[in-house]
């Protein structure tokens, strides 16, 4: 199994531009998360999916916008670009352990730079 | 307001010591606590999880204790190595299918 994969690793875009951040996992989990991770602000939650169909926003959703495409995919998307978006973007399933204790599984990030 | 503090960001410690993080949160009720190890450039990777009807959890190095009433959850890394140099997050599991809440995190360096 791969985990949570995540594409691009590393973005540079310009004020303005727009991308999609790509997410998969294959775990056959239920809920997946996206998060910014800043320094000195910890992980900070943008949207997340209970389920396959749902998506609800989180403690910073504004500027992005999701997708749960299917139940292995979650996509965030940047419409407009702003320096202020310049940060670390992890994303995470939800899933059990083999001893029945649910945790999250995270994806190795990607570092976006907005000029 | 509802906060989740982690009690330094930054502890240095001496191989063989041992090292004990501190999380505190306010206003919550969470069922769980976990805490998670993050290598610099690499996604956090759970280590242990304490339910509130536990008062402690080890495993192997690795001992989390949960105080309910203190609103309290202590990590200790016993035998320290520099190889546990690391940050360490702790997470409050409040509601089933939501997010974990997380603390910014304590970044520990264990000098040989």
């Amino acid at each position: 199994n791969a985990g949570v994969t995540q594409t691009p690793k590393f973005q540079v875009l310009k004020t303005g531009q727009s991308m999609t951040l790509q997410c998969a996992q294959d775990m056959n989990h239920n809920s997946m998360y996206w998060y910014r991770q800043d320094p000195g602000m910890g992980l900070r939650l943008i949207y997340y999916s209970a389920s396959e169909g749902t998506t609800d926003k989180g403690e910073v959703p504004n500027g992005y916008n999701v997708s749960r495409l299917n139940k292995r995919e979650f996509s965030l998307r940047l419409e407009s670009a702003a320096p202020s978006q310049t940060s670390v973007y992890f994303c995470a399933s939800r899933g059990l352990r083999h001893n029945g204790q649910k945790t999250q599984y995270f994806g190795p990030g990607t570092r976006l730079l907005v000029l | 307001s509802q906060k989740i503090e982690q009690n330094s960001e930054a502890l240095n410690i001496q191989e063989g010591k041992t090292a004990t993080l501190t999380c505190n949160y306010t206003n919550y009720s969470p069922a769980y606590l976990q805490w998670y190890r993050q290598d610099p450039g690499r996604g956090p990777v759970f280590l242990l999880l304490i339910r509130e009807n536990e008062k402690e959890k080890r495993k192997e190095r690795l001992k989390v204790t949960f105080d309910t009433t203190l609103k309290q959850s202590l990590f200790h890394i016993t035998a320290s190595q520099p190889a546990d140099s690391a940050t360490y997050l702790c997470a409050l599991d409040i509601q089933a299918g939501t997010a974990l809440i997380f603390g910014k995190g304590t970044t520990l360096s264990v000098s040989s």
